[in-house]
């Protein structure tokens, strides 16, 4: 069961910015850092960003991430199709003792 | 670069139970910690089971009762057993390598689709 909200769903066209939201609770984002994740139809999971904004390498520089207090967000600018996904956020939850997930936002390439 | 393969039946019958192996290969199992991760169809991700490298498990509690984790250093391998499974337990399971100091996700298996079904 999520406890980090996330929209189900969310799109833009080729080029175009678009931001994914995440809210959380004291109990996790609060005191945690937030972790990014895509997954595409039968590829692994991918780290996109950790600790809240920071991209492994890798991962290019149209992908960022930021916090404030319990609430996070993903920006993708420059949109192509191949960013056409699931995006999950993720932080460590101190009531869980274990990493808590939202339930994960199905970007649409228009 | 460490890889991860989960491995094991694809098709488990229901009240029996579910078990399944996580073979690591470019990094020692002994130098990181490690969990199991599960998505059910059409759903979000939902964390198992976390191992620490110091040999300590923690376990999600609405899974605590059925799950155990087991590790075989030999082989740098880790085990997901879960027992008495019902359909709800259909799901892609992952196994993956974590990192602390940030902690992240990093590195992930391709995933196994394990179907609970008579």
């Amino acid at each position: 069961q999520s406890v980090l909200i996330q929209p189900p769903s969310a799109s833009g066209t080729p080029g175009q910015r678009v931001t994914l939201s995440c809210s959380g609770s004291i109990s996790n984002m609060a005191i945690y850092t937030v972790n990014w994740y895509q997954l595409l139809p039968g590829t692994a999971p991918k780290l996109l960003i950790y600790d809240d904004n920071q991209r492994p390498s890798g991962v290019p520089d149209r992908f960022s991430g930021s916090k404030s207090g319990t609430s996070a967000s993903l920006a993708i600018s420059g949109l192509q199709s191949e960013d056409e996904a699931d995006y999950y956020c993720a932080a460590w939850d101190n009531l869980l003792n274990g990493p808590m997930f939202g339930a994960g936002t199905t970007l649409t390439v228009l | 670069q460490v890889q991860l393969q989960e491995s094991g039946p694809g098709l488990v019958k229901p009240s029996e139970t579910l078990s399944l192996t996580c073979t690591v290969s470019g990094g020692s199992i002994s130098s990181n910690d490690w969990s199991w991760i599960r998505q059910p169809p059409g759903k979000g991700l939902e964390w198992i089971a976390y191992l620490y490298r110091s040999g300590t498990i923690n376990y999600t509690p609405s899974l605590k009762s059925r799950v155990t984790i087991s590790t075989d250093t030999p082989k740098n391998q880790f085990s997901l057993k879960l027992t008495s499974v019902t359909a709800a337990d259909t799901a892609m399971y992952f196994c993956v390598r974590v990192i602390r100091g940030p902690w992240r996700l990093d590195s992930w298996g391709q995933g196994i689709l394990v179907t609970v079904s008579s």
